[in-house]
């Protein structure tokens, strides 16, 4: 009955690469986002969806490109992987995209670029 | 811009003693705060939020937070802790204009001596 899941929770690839890690939630929220944790632990925003509409999209690559099929569902792509990429990813979703609503997170995805 | 600061990286105590880790915030108009916690290889969990109301919000496994305006702080704190309060303490903030982005703490590592 896991709420926010992730897949994989380890990528290792070598540089130039191009990965996905998926997303899933089963707690019925309109709104889910994309985090990076870089080796510090720092927290950042990445995207969010929210009904399937893209309402935050950060100072990000652009080789970096969210995908949400459907509510439930929000992937991450990854193009030509760089060092510096490596991190770790969390998804998180919650009920809309109103203040007061909290947000639920995955489990992560450890992404090691060699 | 809204941003959080957690002023202390590292906070040690001892087992059954009052723990207090400390949050002062930024940001316009009335915040929406929230508590995280993150044990090692896991995503985050929710403890509490503060939206609106009594300034002392109770959250998950004993923990509460003192909204303070005037201070612009959170300070999260437990009477008694316990070595499995052992783990990393993000507090973030969100803004009421609009903005729903959710900004974090650089985090703050617990240690919980037995």
């Amino acid at each position: 009955d896991t709420a926010v899941s992730q897949t994989p929770k380890y990528l290792v690839t070598q540089m130039g690469n191009d990965k996905s890690i998926k997303c899933e939630q089963n707690l019925g929220h309109d709104t889910m986002y994309w985090y990076k944790q870089d080796s510090k632990k720092f927290l950042k925003i990445m995207f969010s969806y929210n009904n399937k509409e893209l309402i935050i999209n950060e100072t990000v690559p652009n080789r970096f490109s969210p995908k949400s099929p459907d509510k439930a569902h929000l992937n991450l792509h990854i193009n030509s992987l760089e060092l510096g990429d490596s991190a770790v990813y969390f998804c998180a979703s919650s009920q809309s995209w109103g203040g007061t609503d909290t947000q639920y997170f995955g489990p992560g995805t450890r992404l090691t670029v060699l | 811009a809204q941003s959080v600061a957690q002023p202390e990286d590292q906070v040690n105590v001892a087992e059954g003693n009052p723990l207090t880790v400390k949050c002062t915030y930024s940001v316009s108009g009335n915040p929406y705060l929230f508590w995280y916690v993150q044990y090692p290889n896991r995503g985050l969990q929710f403890l509490l939020k503060y939206i609106t109301g009594d300034n002392l919000v109770k959250g998950s496994y004993g923990f509460e937070a003192e909204f303070n305006k005037s201070q612009t702080s959170f300070h999260l704190k437990k009477p008694s802790a316990l070595v499995s309060d052992s783990a990393l303490y993000f507090c973030a903030v969100r803004g009421r204009g609009g903005d729903y982005k959710l900004s974090f703490g650089a985090g703050t590592t617990v240690t919980v001596r037995a």
